[in-house]
């Protein structure tokens, strides 16, 4: 089975934190990718990575950046936390197919 | 016109009724579907994945692609009070590794 892995299921940090949120998979999967998913809006992808140290932006990237030095590790940072970021943050992988596997989420309040 | 339109419901249903979903799509490109079941404050969990037109049945649910018609459907049959979730449908053109999601639609199955 595929195991899509995220640091925290929530979290809450204080408007101009830094936040770092950390995907891990363990399917040696080559793609992976942040949404986030607010109600009546739907998943919207934030980034996504389909090698090591490569990244392409997605719908949303305005206030989010991204690394990816292993393969298996995805991570999404908040360089300064708005309120407007408060949401549930998705991490998602895949390979050489098309199906994505979801990791649990990751709930995080700005206040 | 977005690329993916999906009824958000919710959709209330006696329990054993059959339950259908369905998605239309404005890309004639989009080759691969599949369908996501999401719990609350759950990650979505891949249900149905299907190429091309046609149908896949897999135990009591079954996906349905009408690609003339711009189309996908899924069918929940006996339906049960565990089937109460979010159902989003996302959908791939061939060499693309992005998805488009629709928003989902939420089912309500009452015992």
């Amino acid at each position: 089975d595929v195991k899509v892995t995220q640091s925290s299921r929530y979290l809450v940090k204080r408007t101009g934190e830094k936040v770092f949120l950390e995907c891990v998979q363990d399917m040696d999967h080559e793609n992976m990718f942040w949404y986030r998913q607010d109600p009546g809006l739907g998943l919207r992808l934030i980034y996504f990575s389909y090698d090591v140290k490569m990244k392409e932006k997605g719908d949303i990237p305005e206030g989010y950046s991204v690394s990816r030095e292993k393969k298996e590790r995805f991570s999404l940072i908040l360089e300064s936390a708005s309120t407007n970021q408060t949401s549930m943050y998705l991490c998602a992988s895949s390979s050489l197919r098309y199906e994505q596997y979801f990791g649990p989420g990751t709930r995080l309040t700005v206040t | 016109q977005k690329e993916v339109e999906q009824d958000p419901g919710p959709l209330s249903v006696p329990e054993g009724a059959i339950v259908s979903l369905n998605c239309t799509y404005s890309n004639s490109a989009f080759q691969y579907f599949m369908w996501y079941r999401q719990y609350s404050r759950k990650g979505p969990e891949l249900l149905m994945y299907t190429y091309s037109s046609g149908n896949k049945e897999d135990g009591r649910f079954t996906a349905q692609v009408d690609k003339s018609s711009k189309y996908i459907s899924l069918f929940i049959r006996d339906s049960q009070p565990s089937d109460s979730a979010t159902y989003l449908c996302a959908m791939s053109t061939y060499g693309n590794n992005r998805l488009a999601f629709g928003k989902g639609n939420q089912v309500v199955v009452i015992p």
